[in-house]
């Protein structure tokens, strides 16, 4: 299994473009989330997904739109990139959000720099 | 709303010295506590977990109880090594319907040899 994978580990926009960060996990989890990490702020929600079809969001969504068309990919979407938006995200996956004892793995992390 | 706080970074320790790192918690009925770690340059991994009052999580020598009267989960280990240098998050989970992880604001230790 690969895990959870991410791509591009590294991303650089101006400001008021838009792009797609991809997150995809082999492990046949219902839920997905999105967090973003900045320096003394520990990990936030954007958004977060039970199911296929099923999408919620989190502590932080503006600025950002997510879809679950399948099981196992789960983009995060950056509508109109600002500078507030640089940071390290990290998407992550479990067996069920109902069942909280289960873990959740993350992947390696996007470090997207907005200019 | 459920809030995590973690004391504030970095700990500087030399190897082999005994590593306390405080987390304390609110949140209203019996979460579910969680210790993760971030190594340089890589997302994160579960460390241990506790999901019910007096247990006791433990990996890799690490150990935290869970302790509802103090509402706290403080993660120790014995005798640190450079390879335990990281940054550590604590979080908690609730365990009623679809919930969602809330995370401390993460601890950065650095062990020198």
């Amino acid at each position: 299994n690969a895990g959870v994978t991410q791509t591009p580990k590294f991303q650089v926009l101006k400001t008021g473009q838009s792009m797609t960060l991809q997150c995809a996990q082999d492990m046949n989890h219902e839920y997905m989330s999105w967090y973003r990490q900045d320096p003394g702020m520990g990990l936030r929600l954007i958004h977060y997904s039970v199911g296929a079809g099923i999408t919620d969001q989190g502590e932080v969504p503006n600025g950002y739109n997510v879809s679950r068309s399948t099981t196992e990919d789960f983009p995060l979407r950056l509508l109109s990139a600002a500078p507030s938006q640089t940071s390290v995200y990290f998407c992550a996956s479990s067996y069920s959000g109902q069942v909280s004892s289960y873990e959740q793995y993350f992947g390696p992390g996007t470090r997207l720099t907005v200019t | 709303g459920d809030s995590v706080t973690q004391m504030e970074g970095p700990v500087t320790l030399s190897e082999e010295a005994f590593l306390t790192i405080n987390c304390t918690y609110t949140a209203t009925g019996y979460p579910s506590l969680f210790w993760y770690v971030q190594y340089p340059g890589e997302g994160l991994q579960l460390l241990l977990k506790a999901t019910k009052a007096d247990d006791k999580g433990s990996n890799k020598g690490f150990e935290a109880t869970y302790r509802k009267e103090t509402t706290s989960f403080h993660l120790e280990k014995g005798s640190v090594q450079v390879s335990d240098s990281a940054v550590y998050f604590c979080a908690l989970i609730q365990n009623s319907g679809y919930s969602t992880l809330t995370f401390g604001k993460g601890t950065m230790l650095l062990v020198s040899p």
